[in-house]
């Protein structure tokens, strides 16, 4: 069954630091997302990526994040300088059309920023 | 901003038995819903999908069961086995944007 793969599973920065979260989307699938869950909490949205541009984003998603897709297969988070805060668990989405199959979630990557 | 909420963090159901997991929503403009399982160290996995057209979708073993008029929705899965055993979670969408708003999830254990 097709994945969608996330590197590294667990990253540990020091705060101020940049980090790049890695994905590769299922090969067909057209929509792309970024999903974190602070421990304890629930699963947020932060953004949205289509045709080659953010299609919608949360408040969360402020000008220290940004993502790319440097070509046709890499999906990739960036948190430019990282605070406290952004340590949670990350995972990438993919889906095709229409919502009947959901999305697939990669296994996330837990970010621990210290 | 709880616009998905599912009350109860954990449920504890017998193996063979059914387990019934309930959510609540609070936003009138969502017109899809969806369930995950989650286990530790996994990203959440897809179970089932139900479009506010309909107020009832089966798969196998999964049911869900929506009531647009109570803003409510259920998880039925029967019977239960052991390894049904994760957080489930339950999430929303706007058509427009399918953007997907979470629940907290509950966590079920099935007992052999």
């Amino acid at each position: 069954e097709p994945e969608v793969t996330q590197t590294p599973s667990h990253q540990v920065t020091q705060m101020g630091q940049e980090v790049i979260l890695r994905c590769v989307p299922i090969s067909n699938h057209l929509y792309f997302y970024w999903y974190r869950q602070i421990l304890g909490q629930k699963v947020e949205f932060l953004v949205s990526f289509y045709n080659n541009e953010i299609s919608e984003k949360s408040e969360i998603f402020d000008d220290q994040f940004s993502v790319e897709r440097p070509d046709g297969s890499n999906f990739t988070l960036k948190i430019r300088s990282t605070k406290l805060e952004d340590s949670a668990m990350y995972f990438c989405a993919s889906r095709g059309q229409g919502l009947g199959y959901g999305y697939t979630f990669g296994s996330g990557t837990r970010l621990t920023v210290v | 901003d709880q616009q998905v909420k599912q009350n109860s963090p954990s449920l504890s159901v017998q193996e063979g038995r059914i387990s019934i997991l309930n959510c609540d929503y609070t936003n009138s403009m969502f017109d899809y819903f969806l369930w995950y399982k989650k286990y530790p160290a996994e990203g959440p996995t897809f179970l089932i999908s139900i479009s506010s057209i309909k107020d009832k979708n089966e798969d196998g073993r999964f049911t869900v069961f929506l009531n647009k008029s109570a803003k409510h929705l259920s998880l039925h899965i029967v019977p239960s086995q052991p390894g049904d055993s994760a957080v489930y979670f339950c999430a929303a969408s706007v058509d427009t944007n399918y953007k997907l708003t979470f629940g907290k999830g509950t966590l079920l254990t099935v007992n052999p």
